[in-house]
């Protein structure tokens, strides 16, 4: 148990579906991240949130949308993805943006058909 | 560019060896250097190295930055099957936000 929860473990999906991933927190962290990790490659930050608030955004594209409604849950909505977006996709938090260790959930294994 | 650079890529060892794992970066404002232990599912946090010199330790595993010659040593002492996983360096710096960046890991089996 990491602390940090995602739904679902696995998506598969076809490349006009919308579909959502979950991410909750029980750490009392501030901060939280969206990652991609593909084989061989190195993890990809793509967002970036602090007290709610996205702080960054990786130039992802805009079929990625994420949502923050509080310091505990955070989102990743997909719409009209791509086969290269399959993925493992982590949820992180950190209780400061700055200078803390990241917690890491299990991730979602994305396959787009 | 800003860039971090893990290797060896891959490492097979014999249980009770010893491996030394190495990560170099080149970053401005350099702020922190974490190494993370990833075997199946989520990456699990080892170390935080913010100055030269200081070794950090934690049962079998220490790590130490230089950060005049821009890199980590991870070292595990004694390996055991439990070991084998994939090793995860990041480098946490600031440009216009604070930004973290991944190594691509190194993959270490430990053989009985």
């Amino acid at each position: 148990e990491t602390g940090v929860t995602q739904t679902p473990r696995h998506l598969v999906m076809g490349m006009t579906n919308k579909k959502s991933l979950k991410c909750e927190q029980h750490l009392g962290h501030n901060a939280m991240y969206w990652y991609k990790q593909s084989a061989k490659k190195p993890l990809e930050l793509m967002f970036v949130y602090n007290f709610k608030e996205q702080t960054e955004n990786n130039s992802v594209p805009s079929r990625f949308s994420p949502e923050c409604p509080n310091s505990s849950h955070l989102f990743l909505h997909l719409h009209t993805l791509q086969p290269e977006d399959s993925a493992l996709y982590l949820c992180a938090s950190s209780y400061d943006r700055v200078n803390q260790p990241q917690h890491f959930g299990d991730g979602t294994r994305l396959s787009i058909l | 560019e800003d860039k971090v650079v893990q290797s060896p890529l891959s490492l097979v060892v014999h249980e009770g060896d010893t491996v030394t794992l190495n990560c170099s970066y080149e970053v401005t404002n350099f702020r922190s250097l974490l190494w993370y232990k990833q075997e199946k599912k989520a990456p699990t946090f080892l170390f935080m190295l913010t100055s030269s010199g200081i070794e950090k330790k934690s049962g079998r595993l220490s790590s130490i930055l230089d950060k005049k010659e821009l890199f980590s040593i991870l070292n595990i002492t004694a390996t055991q099957t439990g070991d084998s996983a994939v090793y995860l360096c990041a480098v946490e710096f600031r440009d216009s936000n604070y930004q973290l960046i991944w190594g691509a890991g190194t993959k270490l089996i430990i053989k009985p």
